[in-house]
């Protein structure tokens, strides 16, 4: 059954602590992407790759950074967690050309920074 | 730039009852539009989506069917059952506009109770 598969469900992180957060693909999807989901605010884009080594911003990169040295990891870093990074975070991958209709997504990671 | 607006939640029905789900967008090219939905404590899955202007897409007794005239794609189902609650997500991927990223509404949640 093909996948994407976030490292964590739950994280408990200290202000100011380095955070990562994991996403491995197993389907070779070129797209990868970051999402953070808040009540009433929805699916928000922060980050996505094309290729490795590549990233674009999305919506909202600010406070956050990415990497993807692989074809099959996405990494999102929070360079130094704040309380209003507090929220739900989804990865999704998509195979080239596939638009929006390729879009699979992992089951997220619920990040609470106190 | 492109955008999806969808009717505010939650919504609460009855077993059996007619669901629809008002969805409309704004988009500068020929997008296509999906439907979305997030089952608790998982990610999203695609439930259904449409290319192209009269296109219906349907999945799972879900039907949407994309009214370029309306600008609009609107998610219903005849009958519901309790096992539909989730939250429920209009999006659309328009090439000429966002590189065929996704772009989210922000969510109606469904609440079907027995």
């Amino acid at each position: 059954d093909v996948k994407v598969t976030q490292s964590s469900r739950y994280l408990v992180k200290r202000t100011g602590e380095k955070v990562f957060l994991e996403c491995v693909q197993d389907m070779d999807h070129e797209n990868m992407f970051w999402y953070r989901q808040d009540p009433g605010l929805g699916l928000r884009l922060i980050y996505f790759s094309y290729d490795v080594k590549m990233k674009e911003k999305g919506d909202i990169p600010e406070g956050y950074s990415v990497s993807r040295e692989k074809k099959e990891r996405f990494s999102l870093i929070l360079e130094s967690a704040s309380t209003n990074q507090t929220s739900m975070y989804l990865c999704a991958s998509s195979s080239l050309g596939s638009g929006g209709g390729g879009y699979t997504f992992g089951s997220g990671t619920r990040l609470t920074v106190v | 730039g492109d955008s999806v607006t969808q009717m505010e939640g939650p919504v609460t029905l009855s077993e059996e009852a007619f669901l629809t789900i008002n969805c409309t967008y704004t988009a500068t090219g020929y997008p296509s539009l999906f439907w979305y939905v997030q089952y608790p404590g998982e990610g999203l899955q695609l439930l259904l989506k449409a290319t192209k202007a009269d296109d219906k897409g349907s999945n799972k007794g879900f039907e949407a069917t994309y009214r370029k005239e309306t600008t609009s794609f609107h998610l219903e189902k005849g009958s519901v059952q309790v096992s539909d609650s989730a939250v429920y997500f209009c999006a659309l991927s328009d090439y000429g506009g966002s590189q065929g990223n996704l772009i989210f509404g922000k969510g109606t949640k469904l609440s079907v109770k027995p």
